[in-house]
């Protein structure tokens, strides 16, 4: 299993670009998570999903925009970046009761 | 939410014992504790989590005070790579979802491993 991957790893935007971060999981898992972790701070959610299809926002949702048309994938989109969405992001995964599993991150800069 | 206080920094000798405490003094009964540690800004790795009684894995022990109000992670002989924030975070179940929750991230303990 290759467990929760991201894609892509890296990525300078321009302000106003798009982009669309995809996480994937091979785990069979049924809810899925978006975060973001800003320099000396701890990661705060973007949004989730319960399931296929289904998608709910977290604490800090504004500018983001989410789909999960299959449950092993989950989408993360900027319609226009800004150089407050400056971040790490990190995807995750779970299935009922059990922990969340990370993936490795996706680091990405708009200048 | 429950929140969570950790001290921001420790250092431990490497071979003894690391001792990470945290406060969470306004967890609920059905909240359970979770262990997470980040190395190096890699993704959040998870160590241990517990209710109320105490538990232990291969990677630590979890001791969880009788009142719940707060928790100590210990890695019994730490090494070079434990050198991480690490993490305790209240979980939350996220309700109308079934078995969803979420988890609330502080900015951890920054722990030093050294020689």
């Amino acid at each position: 299993n290759a467990g929760v991957t991201q894609t892509p790893k890296f990525r300078v935007l321009k302000t106003g670009q798009s982009m669309t971060l995809l996480c994937a999981q091979d785990m069979n898992h049924e809810y899925m998570y978006w975060y973001r972790q800003d320099p000396g701070m701890g990661l705060r959610l973007i949004h989730y999903s319960v399931g296929e299809g289904t998608t709910a926002k977290g604490e800090v949702p504004d500018g983001y925009n989410v789909s999960r048309l299959k449950k092993q994938n989950f989408l993360l989109g900027l319609e226009s970046a800004a150089p407050s969405q400056t971040s790490v992001y990190f995807c995750a995964s779970k299935s009922g009761t059990d922990t969340q599993y990370f993936g490795p991150g996706t680091r990405l800069t708009v200048l | 939410d429950a929140k969570t206080t950790q001290p921001p920094s420790m250092d431990c000798a490497e071979g003894r014992a690391a001792n990470l405490p945290c406060n969470h003094s306004t967890i609920s009964g059905n909240e359970y504790v979770y262990w997470y540690r980040q190395i190096h800004s890699q993704g959040p790795q998870y160590i241990i989590h517990g209710l109320k009684n105490n538990e232990t894995n291969e990677m630590a022990s979890l001791i969880i005070t009788e009142d719940r109000k707060s928790s100590t992670l210990i890695l019994p002989h730490a090494t070079l790579r434990d050198t991480a924030v690490y993490y305790c975070i209240v979980r939350v179940h996220i309700s109308g979802t079934g078995t969803a929750s979420k988890l609330t991230f502080g900015t951890g303990t920054r722990l030093q491993v050294t020689l």
